[in-house]
């Protein structure tokens, strides 16, 4: 079973306010990965990190969307100014390497109202 | 760019009949095929992974192979069981890409009825 771990499990937020969720990878997993799950089930991926260091990235041309992996303090993933159709489950996922299988977390699924 | 496609929609199916959901892919570079299941409400898990030597994985009674020359990563049992009425997602991730992110398919909603 999968030992990742976010939070909050559930965020609701007017439109218009930051929208911050917090994952922590399973032990040993230098790298994580967010991916956006939507109210029709598609996923998208956003972002990965191995250790501090993004290795991939969506193009974010918003620029709404920011994350980080700091040292010692869970990785994040914040909306600065959360829209409806930011409404959605956001998956942190971990793994061994970037070629290892990738552990799910159960998500933080916010609801922009 | 890399794509999914999977059987769509929902396949319903009675208990102990044979399931085969379809995947197809498109890429650039040799990628690697993955079948995750998400039962409601809990985390996508991997249910099967591709190899690159051509063994077929089996997990819960599952199996996949891997077809290059047809592209193909289609999801079977022998058996289907009231537990595995899911959300059935085919992945993949280029061997190429730095990062390994997951390319999704639109997902199959199975479900097994007694």
């Amino acid at each position: 079973n999968s030992k990742v771990i976010q939070t909050p499990r559930y965020l609701v937020k007017g439109q218009g306010q930051k929208a911050k969720m917090r994952c922590i990878p399973e032990k040993g997993h230098p790298v994580v990965f967010w991916y956006q799950q939507n109210k029709n089930n598609e996923f998208k991926f956003l972002i990965n990190f191995q250790n501090q260091e993004v290795l991939q990235q969506i193009d974010m041309t918003e620029k709404r969307f920011s994350a980080e992996c700091p040292s010692n303090s869970p990785c994040s993933l914040e909306i600065q100014s959360s829209e409806a159709g930011d409404s959605a489950l956001y998956l942190c996922a971990s793994s061994q390497g970037p070629w290892a299988e990738q552990f799910f977390g159960p998500g933080t699924r916010l609801t922009v109202l | 760019g890399d794509s999914v496609t999977q059987t769509e929609g929902l396949v319903t199916l009675t208990e102990g009949l044979p399931v085969m959901l379809n995947c197809t892919y498109q890429s650039t570079y040799s990628p690697f095929l993955f079948w995750y299941v998400q039962h409601l409400n809990e985390a996508p898990k991997l249910l099967l992974k591709s190899f690159t030597d051509n063994k077929r994985p089996e997990h819960q009674g599952f199996h996949a192979t891997l077809h290059k020359s047809s592209s193909s990563f289609h999801l079977q049992k022998s058996s289907a069981q009231l537990s595995d009425s899911a959300l059935y997602y085919c992945a993949l991730s280029e061997a190429n890409s730095a990062g390994n992110k997951l390319t999704f398919g639109i997902g199959t909603r199975v479900l097994v009825r007694p």
